[in-house]
């Protein structure tokens, strides 16, 4: 079956430490990866995506997600972490291919912490 | 850009009655919209796909007679909660996409129904 892990549920780390909320996904073909993020009581929103060429992807906030075709995972990335950073964290990823009505697969959700 | 609008934001009504959520893209046209429904700290729940003019494609175990969904131009489409029990409470999120390619989407602040 098609799916998306982020393999833990919580993550937290101090502010100005790198952070990393993994993303690993098992699909068939060539897919789209997806990051959002999800503020306390907002909408969602795009942070950055890959479709295809340079596997290191760079999005809004500072944050970026490196492509690693080999091992199937999609690691969102940033190198110092702000306190404004912490919300909920999903991967997703989109076949590419005809007739999928172009759906996204979902992770479960990372919630991210920054402490001060 | 890229801005998406949902209303209500937070409805509450009694249970049998029916609840119209709208989902507006404001400053792009929309050629499909998917609308979502999120429990509490769990992931997205993809209930349905609507393309412009055509009928929505209902994802497996969603009942299409109870939520009703219109896409009735490139800019607007609504979900009816026909018949509300409090089972149905939850929240409920829509999205637009305009990007052919890669389909990134980009999600409405979501609209808290609780049913009493």
């Amino acid at each position: 079956a098609q799916s998306v892990a982020q393999p833990e549920d919580q993550v937290n780390v101090a502010e100005g430490n790198p952070l990393t909320v993994k993303c690993t996904y098992s699909v068939s073909g060539n897919p789209y990866l997806f990051w959002y993020v999800q503020y306390p009581n907002r909408g969602l929103q795009f942070l950055l995506k890959y479709i295809t060429g340079d596997n290191l992807v760079k999005g809004s906030y500072g944050f970026e997600a490196e492509f690693n075709k080999s091992q199937t995972s999609f690691h969102l990335k940033k190198p110092s972490a702000l306190v404004s950073d912490s919300a909920l964290y999903f991967c997703a990823v989109r076949l590419n291919n005809a007739g999928n009505n172009r759906k996204l697969i979902w992770g479960l959700g990372t919630s991210l912490a920054v402490n001060p | 850009g890229a801005v998406v609008s949902q209303h209500p934001s937070r409805v509450i009504c009694k249970s049998g009655t029916s609840v119209k959520i709208e989902c507006r893209s404001l400053d792009f046209q929309a050629t499909t919209m998917f609308w979502y429904r999120q429990f509490p700290k769990k992931s997205l729940m993809l209930m349905a796909t609507s393309n412009e003019g055509s009928k929505a494609t209902y994802e497996q175990g969603v009942e299409k007679d109870k939520f009703l969904i219109n896409h009735a131009s490139l800019t607007l489409s609504t979900l009816t909660v026909t018949s509300a029990h409090p089972e149905d409470s939850s929240f409920y999120i829509c999205s637009a996409s305009a990007d052919r390619v890669s389909d990134t989407q980009y999600f409405g602040p979501g609209t808290r129904l609780t049913v009493l």
